[in-house]
């Protein structure tokens, strides 16, 4: 299995630009979670996805950030405009809905705004 | 916010066992307790989980105590690859879950 792939590895954007993450889950797998790591503030989960729906979007910062679905391998999300404050390590997740399967992570994409 | 408390960081000398501690005094009798680590630069790593029962597998130990309000994560020969940031977390049982990780431990393992 090849894992949870992220892609690109590394963003370097300008401030105001748009930028778009990309997640490709493992097969088979139905929940997708999206976190934001910064030394400042840690691991923030921002926004999860069950069976393609978004459950709970109350850590996505700002109107800015958007994030999509749209089949069931494979999440987007969108920062438009970037600002130089979203530059941070964008990680994404998934697991199977079944019994107690754990949260698979990516590599991550290091993001920075200039 | 994260319902669990670990100490911020820890040194365990390289083939020593690395027990390290956490907090859940608040947990529920439906909510399990994962271990997960996060090497520099990598994506967290699921390591092991548990409900009552102390549990083994090939990476590692989780002790749970009998009242479930506290658990170790025991590494039993740690390597220096085992370096990395520690988190225990609480998911319940059933149900969809936010997965909320808190500052975790920063564990060193010492040449």
């Amino acid at each position: 299995d090849a894992g949870v792939i992220q892609s690109p590895r590394h963003e370097v954007t300008e401030m105001g630009q748009e930028v778009t993450l990309r997640c490709k889950l493992i097969s088979g797998h139905n929940s997708l979670f999206w976190y934001r790591q910064t030394m400042m503030r840690g691991l923030e989960l921002l926004i999860y996805f069950n069976n393609n729906v978004p459950i709970d979007d109350s850590g996505m910062p700002e109107d800015r950030f958007s994030a999509k679905m749209p089949n069931a391998s494979f999440s987007t999300l969108k920062i438009q405009p970037s600002e130089p404050r979203d530059s941070a390590v964008y990680f994404c997740a998934s697991r199977s809905g079944t019994g107690n399967s754990p949260l698979h992570f990516g590599n991550g994409t290091r993001l920075t705004v200039t | 916010d994260a319902k669990t408390t670990q100490p911020p960081s820890m040194d365990c000398a390289e083939g020593r066992a690395a027990n390290l501690p956490c907090n859940h005094s608040t947990i529920s009798g439906n909510e399990y307790v994962y271990w997960y680590r996060q090497i520099h630069s990598q994506g967290p790593q699921y390591i092991i989980h548990g409900l009552k029962n102390n549990e083994t597998n090939e990476m590692a130990s989780l002790i749970i105590t009998e009242d479930r309000k506290s658990s170790t994560l025991i590494l039993p020969h740690a390597t220096l690859r085992d370096t990395a940031v520690y988190y225990c977390i609480l998911r319940p049982v059933s149900g969809t879950y936010k997965y909320i990780f808190g500052t975790g431990t920063r564990l060193k393992v010492l040449a």
